[in-house]
């Protein structure tokens, strides 16, 4: 089943501005991490925060985690339309690391 | 730099029919899996093996057969293809699980009329 969950669906921002994406998971944790998926294509992997981590940099991408709510998010600043795209979360199911599930995705639109 | 290849692209099939999608990585990873996706259900992961003659199964396995003889390749069988199954199909691989980066494929876009 899937275990964690995005928030919001979908999300429509104009060039420069700052993308703000949530996910929830269920169950504890070793890692999450965030993909991108453009349309048509396979997902690629962004980053990976590890439980023991609060905060992750890279470019223009910022992630956090609060394993005590059990939610992270996914912050692009200053926006591209280049950065249209499906982004999920996705988190080891519990007991099984060898199985990494996904959440349904959040389809982010960059206006131009 | 090939990652993970996926073939075909494209496929239509009777229903009933049977056919292999095929998947290869030339990254040296142990863990393989393939998953599903659907419009409003994101990706379910279907199999997954964890090495070379180890398979088991995901969220949604009925449909579908799996091996893994060799470390590069791991198939996916639709034994008697159903409209439900119509779907994207990615395959992806790992160097250590859920633990660290997955590597996708470009997916095969499935039809079954």
């Amino acid at each position: 089943s899937q275990q964690g969950e995005e928030d919001p669906q979908a999300l429509s921002i104009q060039e420069g501005e700052n993308a703000t994406m949530n996910c929830s998971y269920k169950t504890s944790i070793n890692n999450l991490q965030w993909y991108r998926q453009n349309s048509g294509r396979g997902l690629v992997h962004l980053i990976l925060i590890r439980s023991n981590e609060r905060e992750k940099h890279s470019g223009r991408l910022r992630v956090t985690l609060d394993t005590s709510k059990k939610s992270s998010s996914l912050l692009i600043t200053a926006s591209r339309a280049a950065d249209t795209a499906s982004y999920f979360c996705a988190t080891p199911l519990t007991g099984a690391n060898s199985k990494l599930t996904f959440g349904k995705g959040i389809t982010l639109s960059v206006r131009p | 730099n090939a990652g993970v290849t996926q073939t075909p692209k494209f496929q239509v099939l009777k229903t009933g029919q049977s056919m292999t999608l095929q998947c290869a990585q030339d990254m040296n990873h142990e863990y393989m899996s393939w998953y599903r996706q659907d419009p409003g259900m994101g990706l379910r992961l279907i199999h997954y093996s964890v090495g070379a003659g180890i398979t088991d199964q995901g969220e949604v396995p009925n449909g579908y057969n799996v091996s893994r003889s060799t470390t590069e390749d791991f198939p996916l069988r639709l034994l008697s293809a159903a409209p439900s199954q119509t779907s994207v199909y990615f395959c992806a691989s790992t160097s250590q699980g859920a633990g660290t980066e997955a590597f996708f494929g470009q997916g095969t876009r499935l039809t079954v009329v």
